[in-house]
């Protein structure tokens, strides 16, 4: 299967600081999507980038499709305790059937 | 809208039976049925993805005889682990798209314990 890295691995945060993760692949993506996974349950859609160099905001979070379609990024502004979870890319690939290839993960505690 | 529910939740059983987890979309349907297997503090690994009413296309390394496949309708795909083994202890995930296949909606998951 497709590798995805993401980085950092894991954050240790601030209420109120903003983080920023991100995530590269050898391969290039046609969709990349950011999702959010807390224990025990599924991943949730966060954020989905159809286009190379696209910008798309989600309330406190934004990301962005890398012009190379290689690489994606998070951002979460002023974190609240509730944003603690692990967070997933993952990258599409429309020629093979869509499947979807997930990152490693980047789990965020944030600390009141 | 776009529910995916899977069945059950979680399941524990001995080893060397065979257990049988279902995916269904529930208001929607699902052209394509992906199936993942998330171990313990690691990421989603997509295992196979299966098209209604065809076989099943696996993954490397994903073996198809032990993992059965069958998307028999639009709306339910089920995972049967035959033989299991401890090792095959795992959060089991499905994910459900339509016809253009770019959204992808997941379920919640089912915790198989093999003991």
């Amino acid at each position: 299967g497709q590798q995805l890295n993401q980085s950092p691995q894991s954050m240790f945060i601030q209420e109120g600081e903003d983080v920023s993760m991100n995530c590269t692949s050898s391969s290039i993506f046609n969709t990349w999507l950011w999702y959010k996974q807390e224990p025990g349950e599924g991943p949730v859609l966060l954020i989905a980038l159809y286009k190379a160099g696209e910008l798309t905001s989600n309330g406190r979070l934004t990301a962005q499709f890398g012009i190379t379609r290689k690489d994606s990024f998070l951002n979460i502004s002023a974190s609240i305790p509730s944003d603690v979870g692990i967070y997933f890319c993952a990258g599409q690939l429309h020629d093979t059937g869509n499947q979807f290839y997930f990152g490693t993960g980047t789990s965020l505690t944030v600390i009141p | 809208g776009a529910v995916v529910s899977q069945h059950p939740s979680w399941v524990i059983c001995k080893s060397g039976t065979s257990v049988k987890i279902e995916c269904r979309s529930l208001d929607f349907q699902a052209t394509t049925m992906f199936w993942y297997r998330q171990f313990p503090k690691q990421s989603l690994m997509l295992m196979a993805t299966s098209n209604e009413g065809s076989k099943a296309t696996y993954e490397q390394g994903v073996e198809k005889d032990k993992f059965l496949i069958n998307h028999a309708s639009l709306t339910l795909s089920t995972l049967t682990v035959t033989s299991a083994h401890p090792e095959d202890s795992s959060f089991y995930i499905c994910s459900g798209g339509g016809p253009s296949g770019v959204r992808q909606y997941f379920g919640p998951g089912t915790r198989l314990t093999v003991t």
